[in-house]
């Protein structure tokens, strides 16, 4: 089956620097690879996505690039403010929509 | 319009006591799928709804697990016997088409079995 790994597990930036995530992924027949942003109390909430056809996609202070060779996909927030302060979630699916999820990564945003 | 509700948000049982947690999907969507998060740990799949079938239920624990969706629309979960390790936060998900699509999370509800 699918297996997602995620790292770092924990980042802590400056407010207006970049955050970086990065995510590898096992089945070459996974396709679609969301990001999901959890805040304190609520669900996961879609942020971007990028399936396998496409190599990179931008979405205003956020952009996620996929390398389907080397099955690996990264999630980049520029700029970054408070309210991105989150745990912010990778993952991989198949037909189905089944998501493998990565770990998590605790994102701090410090004035 | 109404997003993915589920209840109750928090719910803490003794252990062998039993539980059950409700989905209410988005309406109009056929898929409906549960995740579980346990101690921090990832989000792991349990089981996939299309309509009232289940389509994939390779990630229930035990057979203490059983989830069901009567008439294709809300789906409920229940643990029963509960036990300590069933802690965590249970999700649902849904969403109109499958692979590609977009899916929609409820808040979660937090069991706690002590």
């Amino acid at each position: 089956g699918e297996n997602v790994e995620q790292h770092p597990s924990t980042l802590s930036v400056q407010e207006g620097d970049s955050a970086v995530i990065k995510c590898t992924y096992s089945d070459s027949a996974s396709n679609y690879f969301p990001w999901y942003k959890q805040e304190l109390g609520k669900g996961p909430q879609l942020i971007i996505d990028i399936r396998s056809n496409v190599g990179e996609k931008k979405d205003q202070r956020i952009a996620v690039t996929l390398n389907k060779t080397a099955k690996h996909f990264s999630l980049h927030i520029t700029e970054t403010q408070p309210e991105d302060s989150a745990v912010y979630f990778c993952a991989a699916t198949d037909s189905w929509g089944k998501l493998q999820f990565g770990a998590g990564t605790q994102v701090v945003v410090t004035p | 319009e109404a997003g993915v509700t589920q209840f109750p948000s928090h719910s803490v049982i003794e252990k062998g006591q039993t539980v059950t947690l409700r989905c209410d999907p988005i309406s109009g969507h056929d898929n409906l799928y549960w995740y579980r998060r346990v101690m921090g740990k990832e989000i792991k799949f349990l089981l996939h709804f299309v309509k009232e079938s289940k389509q994939d239920e390779s990630g229930m624990p035990n057979n203490r697990f059983l989830a069901e969706r009567t008439g294709g629309t809300y789906s409920t979960l229940k643990v029963q016997p509960a036990e300590l390790e069933d802690s965590g936060v249970y999700f649902c998900a849904s969403s109109q088409g499958t692979g590609g699509t977009e899916a929609f999370f409820g808040q979660g509800t937090r069991l706690t079995v002590v």
